[in-house]
């Protein structure tokens, strides 16, 4: 079945740091992919979507581009902030039958001043 | 505009009890859903639904059932609360975009213990 892998965390950095969180998934056909951030005590957010291959999501500061071929979708951000300490989940939407949406397990950021 | 409101925000339940997680949304939204959040596991799915009326099974729905009977409204019931079922609760819709849903906006969470 349809499934997402992504890094175990935590993943600690110090300010201004650069963020690789890592996102691979398996899927028939060609499903959207998401990454959602919690910050604590709140639900999970859009932080950015790619809907077809080759697809650059972005937003804040963090950009992940839809790869067909390796089938991933990394998360990227180039200098990060404190403020960016949260959990990040990678996900993506069937194709396939009743849509659904699967996540990955998580990866915790934590920002050290 | 208040998107997904879940209540309670906390919640102690003794075992063999039951109990209603209420989910609303004021977005016109035809998809809601039910996830359970437990460390190490990320979000599962545990029931759907596509619209008033119509609600399907998703990947952990055993002691849990719903209802839609209206697009605004998606309970959660918990029918005998166990152990197992301690959790964090969260509750998403999406609007349909042609055929597929698009992004799912989340509620707060419900904290959910059972002793």
């Amino acid at each position: 079945g349809d499934s997402v892998t992504q890094m175990e965390g935590p993943v600690t950095l110090s300010e201004e740091a650069f963020l690789t969180i890592n996102c691979t998934y398996t899927a028939t056909g060609y499903p959207s992919l998401f990454w959602y951030v919690q910050y604590p005590g709140e639900g999970l957010q859009l932080l950015l979507k790619a809907t077809k291959a080759d697809d650059k999501g972005s937003n804040k500061g963090f950009e992940a581009t839809y790869r067909k071929e390796t089938t991933s979708f990394h998360l990227e951000k180039g200098s990060v902030q404190v403020s960016d300490s949260a959990v990040y989940f990678c996900a993506l939407k069937t194709t396939s039958g009743t849509y659904k949406y699967i996540f990955g397990t998580g990866t915790r950021l934590k920002v050290l001043a | 505009n208040a998107g997904v409101t879940q209540t309670p925000k906390f919640q102690v339940l003794k075992t063999g009890q039951s109990m209603t997680l209420q989910c609303a949304q004021d977005m016109n939204h035809e998809y809601m859903s039910w996830y359970r959040q437990d460390p190490g596991m990320g979000l599962r799915l545990i029931h759907y639904s596509v619209g008033a009326g119509i609600t399907d099974q998703g990947e952990v729905p055993n002691g849990y059932n719903v209802s839609r009977s209206t697009t605004e409204d998606f309970p959660l019931r918990l029918l005998s609360a166990a152990p197992s079922q301690t959790s964090v609760y969260f509750c998403a819709s999406s609007y349909s975009f042609g055929t597929s849903p698009t992004e799912a906006f989340f509620g707060q969470g419900t904290r959910l213990t059972v002793v």
